[in-house]
């Protein structure tokens, strides 16, 4: 079966200093991996998927993360945070049919 | 502006009551999908329609019925809910078949007196 796990409930960093949000994954067969974020209130937004080719996926905002298929992990990055991308992050993979099965979220911040 | 709106926004409601959660879509997405958000728990599936057909049901209490009267529109029907029901519930839509990403409404926070 699919799972997602993010094993940080919360991460800190301070503004102005490279950022990494953790998710490691299993599926059968080739992995379809997105990664979104939520503000307070707010639904979720997209950030960024990979499906095929390079590892390096570049997304919304700056964000990056890097698919390392024998670690089956697919971390978020970012170079330089801002105090703006404090928020809920969430990593998922496609399961059976179109839908999507998600991690449990981690919450980042960025402090001043 | 994502392109799913859903209504209302925040809805309080008694356990016999019965209230309705609308998400229309704008995007020209096929498939839509009903989650529940609960504090501490993980995003939980509750309902795929493709295609305006129901295709994933995840253990959902009837309590709960879904209605998808044409690829637009999404409703979730509530009726004699429990208070462990209050939750912020997330429409979502994608074009399917693919591995396009979903796209959120703001959700509706509902709560069970």
């Amino acid at each position: 079966a699919q799972s997602v796990a993010q094993p940080e409930d919360q991460v800190n960093v301070a503004e102005g200093n490279p950022l990494t949000v953790k998710c490691t994954y299993s599926v059968s067969g080739n992995p379809y991996l997105f990664w979104y974020v939520q503000y307070p209130n707010r639904g979720l937004q997209f950030l960024l998927k990979y499906i095929t080719g390079d590892n390096l996926v570049k997304g919304s905002y700056g964000f990056e993360a890097e698919f390392n298929k024998s670690q089956t992990s697919f971390h978020l990055k970012k170079p330089s945070a801002l105090v703006s991308d404090s928020a809920l992050y969430f990593c998922a993979v496609r399961g059976a049919g179109t839908a999507l099965i998600f991690g449990k979220g981690t919450t980042l911040s960025v402090s001043s | 502006e994502t392109g799913v709106t859903q209504t209302p926004r925040h809805l309080v409601m008694g356990m016999t009551n019965k209230k309705s959660l609308k998400c229309e879509q704008h995007l020209g997405h096929n498939a839509m999908y009903w989650y529940k958000q609960s504090a501490k728990k993980p995003l939980e599936l509750m309902f795929v329609y493709s295609l305006e057909e129901r295709v994933e049901n995840n253990s959902v209490p009837s309590r709960f019925s879904p209605e998808c009267p044409n690829s637009s529109h999404l409703f979730l029907h509530l009726h004699t809910l429990q208070p462990e029901d209050s939750a912020l519930y997330l429409c979502a839509s994608s074009q399917d078949p693919g591995n396009q990403p979903q796209h959120f409404g703001d959700g509706t926070r509902l709560s069970i007196l």
